[in-house]
């Protein structure tokens, strides 16, 4: 079936670097790419929705200098938190769909520790 | 605006024992309505879905029905196993992007 991966699983950071997360889509091509963020013991929540070769759509609150969202190619999108600090520390997951009629498949997701 | 609401847990069962973890939601539109599982560690993975009213979706022994007139999409599963100890998230999707809405998530615990 259809596969994202997530790259890297695991990122421990300094507090003040930039750290930047790949999401792929293996095995089609991903018109819409999701990335959603996940506090422990808690639901995902929606960051934004990027579409190829657009600028992405945030949702309310999130900070888009803080997230900078590429999706240059039909496989690739990629999340770099700017100047992290310990509160960005968290699970971020991406998704990725197709065609409107296909279902979002998510990534195994990136666990992100700042220092 | 659109929401999922689950119930808390954690739900602790024992093997074999019947399973119900209640969702209802809160759409504009028609939405699609779906179960997801995450293991520790670990991303999500589609359980099951259903895209309209009265639609069953089912897989694995887990089965959740499509309830216009309640809101709800409740999962249920006749006999657990240990390997089906995980956090269980109820979503719904809209829009021409099929954005996501999640539930809070509900971990499940089966012991042996």
């Amino acid at each position: 079936g259809a596969v994202v991966s997530q790259h890297p699983s695991w990122v421990i950071c300094k507090s003040g670097t930039s750290v930047k997360i790949e999401c792929r889509s293996l095995d089609f091509q991903a018109t819409t790419m999701f990335w959603y963020r996940q506090f422990p013991k808690q639901s995902l929540m929606l960051m934004a929705t990027s579409n190829e070769g657009s600028k992405a759509t945030y949702e309310q609150g999130v900070e888009k200098d803080k997230f900078l969202i590429n999706h240059a190619s039909l496989t690739l999108s990629t999340l770099t938190v700017t100047s992290a600090h310990p509160e960005d520390s968290s699970f971020y997951i991406c998704s990725a769909k197709g065609t409107a009629s296909q279902p979002q498949h998510f990534g195994d997701g990136t666990r992100l520790s700042i220092l | 605006g659109d929401s999922v609401t689950q119930m808390e847990g954690p739900v602790t069962l024992s093997e074999e024992a019947f399973l119900t973890i209640n969702c209802t939601y809160t759409a504009t539109g028609y939405p699609s309505l779906f179960w997801y599982v995450q293991y520790p560690g670990e991303g999500l993975q589609l359980l099951l879905k259903a895209t309209k009213a009265d639609d069953k979706g089912s897989n694995k022994g887990f089965e959740a029905t499509y309830r216009k007139e309640t809101t709800s999409f409740h999962l249920e599963k006749g006999s657990v196993q240990v390997s089906d100890s995980a956090v269980y998230f109820c979503a719904l999707s809209t829009g021409n992007f099929n954005k996501f809405y999640f539930g809070s998530g509900t971990k499940l615990n089966v012991k042996p």
